[in-house]
């Protein structure tokens, strides 16, 4: 069975923390992508990453960076946590161009 | 770029009718519609895609149906139960060669016993 591990389901950070947001894929997936969710606005697409070391900026990426030092991990850092970057955040990866998104089970941020 | 708009937000059923959730796109170029299913505590999973050679796509209780000229596309869900009720997103990609979907905003189905 094909998997997207998300490290932490449930964070509870303060103000100005450092969050550190992990994912593990293990179906050897080129394109590895991080989503915010959030009532009524649907999935946004924060950062995409096609390749080690490469990554690319979505629609929302301000507040946040990536990292993808190896093909199966892609992790997603808040530089400095704010209140409005409380949410749902999924990390999902596709194969080549079936278009078959893949999805972690999500982790629930809450900033206080 | 691409632009989905999916319509209702919410959407209330009796178990046993049917329901159906349409979405608009704007990129005439896109050749991908999947359709995904999130249910409460899970990440999405895809449920059922069409590609823009074809028209319409059945897997037992759901269907959607793709009008390429009016850039529309719909979900069909027949003889809803309980474990139906789910929020379902639709997506559009291609466009462009680009393999990033776009998803429109979700819709949350509840289906009452």
């Amino acid at each position: 069975d094909v998997k997207v591990t998300q490290s932490s389901r449930y964070l509870v950070k303060r103000m100005g923390e450092k969050v550190f947001l992990e994912c593990v894929q293990d179906m050897d997936h080129e394109n590895m992508f991080w989503y915010r969710q959030d009532p009524g606005l649907g999935l946004r697409l924060i950062y995409f990453s096609y390749d080690v070391k490469m990554k690319e900026k979505g629609d929302i990426p301000k507040g946040y960076s990536v990292s993808r030092e190896k093909k199966e991990r892609f992790s997603l850092i808040l530089e400095s946590a704010s209140t409005n970057q409380t949410s749902m955040y999924l990390c999902a990866s596709i194969a080549g161009v079936t278009g078959e998104l893949f999805f972690g089970e999500g982790s629930r941020l809450t900033v206080l | 770029g691409e632009n989905v708009e999916q319509h209702p937000s919410t959407l209330s059923v009796q178990e046993g009718d049917s329901a159906v959730i349409k979405c608009t796109y704007s990129d005439s170029a896109s050749n991908y519609f999947p359709w995904y299913k999130q249910e409460l505590g899970k990440g999405p999973q895809l449920i059922i895609d069409i590609r823009s050679n074809v028209g319409e796509k059945k897997d037992q209780r759901i269907a959607v149906t793709l009008n390429k000229t009016a850039k529309h596309f719909s979900l069909h869900i027949t003889e809803t139960q309980p474990e139906d009720s789910a929020v379902y997103f639709c997506a559009a990609s291609g466009g462009g060669g680009s393999y990033i979907p776009t998803f429109g905003r979700g819709t949350s189905l509840i289906v009452h016993p």
